[in-house]
């Protein structure tokens, strides 16, 4: 099984801040990389899919990038709705498999 | 309006089994691979378990395999989880999600998928094993 490896597994930043998170597949996986976002109480929600597409009606201070086995996901300008979960999860192959995830509180 | 929602969760003794559904509404649900995914209290979320669009293949992750049986039945847009023996480790909130697929001209024709993100999902349903 591919294993994703998510870091921080939490991080605190002020409103504005740039924020990235990480994530390291135990193998190449190309660019077969999604990203979602949970809100408390919620379902997850796609952002980001193929490492850097970002979803439809996504806000464009999220991006994505990376390939192979070496991702960031990125919040240019950190807002109050953004506080979640983030998942990154492998497309590549069976079984999916999801990172850790990342708490993003603000400081 | 795309959506997904999931019934059958509920309070259930270790060792007894629990059936959970996913309606499908507003796409064409035989069009898509369909995903189980969990949640435990307080943890990160967990593949459990696919099927192809036509029923064809099911995979089941390890922890899963033999217990717990996925299925669908296109002519009523609902996906299924029938899960046996369940053990405390199986209670979660239980997601379905549908993922996307595309494949090239010469991909399609030999049946190959590229893969890009579970985009709906439930608001899923809540499983608890107890005694």
């Amino acid at each position: 099984d591919i294993q994703m490896t998510q870091s921080p597994s939490s991080l605190s930043a002020s409103v504005g801040d740039r924020v990235t998170i990480t994530c390291q597949a135990s193998e190449d996986i190309n660019n077969y990389l999604s990203w979602y976002q949970q809100k408390v109480g919620e379902a997850p929600k796609l952002l980001i899919h193929d490492a850097s597409n970002l979803e439809t009606g996504v806000p464009s201070r999220f991006s994505g990038s990376g390939s192979g086995t070496h991702f960031t996901l990125t919040i240019s300008s950190l807002q109050p709705e953004d506080i979640a979960t983030y998942y990154c999860q492998q497309c590549h192959n069976l079984p999916r498999t999801f990172g850790q995830g990342t708490k993003v509180e603000i400081k | 309006q795309v959506q997904l929602v999931e019934s059958g969760g509920g309070v259930v003794q270790p060792g007894r089994s629990l059936r959970l559904s996913c309606a499908a509404s507003g796409f064409t649900f035989s069009t898509y691979d369909m995903h189980w995914v969990r949640q435990a209290p307080g943890k990160g979320l967990q593949w459990v378990a696919v099927i192809w669009r036509d029923g064809s293949e099911k995979f089941y992750a390890h922890s899963v395999k033999g217990r717990f049986t996925i299925s669908r039945d296109n002519s009523k847009n609902t996906l299924f989880l029938q899960m046996n023996s369940l053990t405390a480790e199986d209670t979660a909130v239980y997601y379905c999600a549908r993922e996307r697929a595309y494949c090239t001209s010469t991909s399609c024709f030999s049946g190959v998928y590229y893969y890009y993100g579970m985009d709906v999902w439930g608001p899923g349903t809540t499983v608890t094993v107890s005694s």
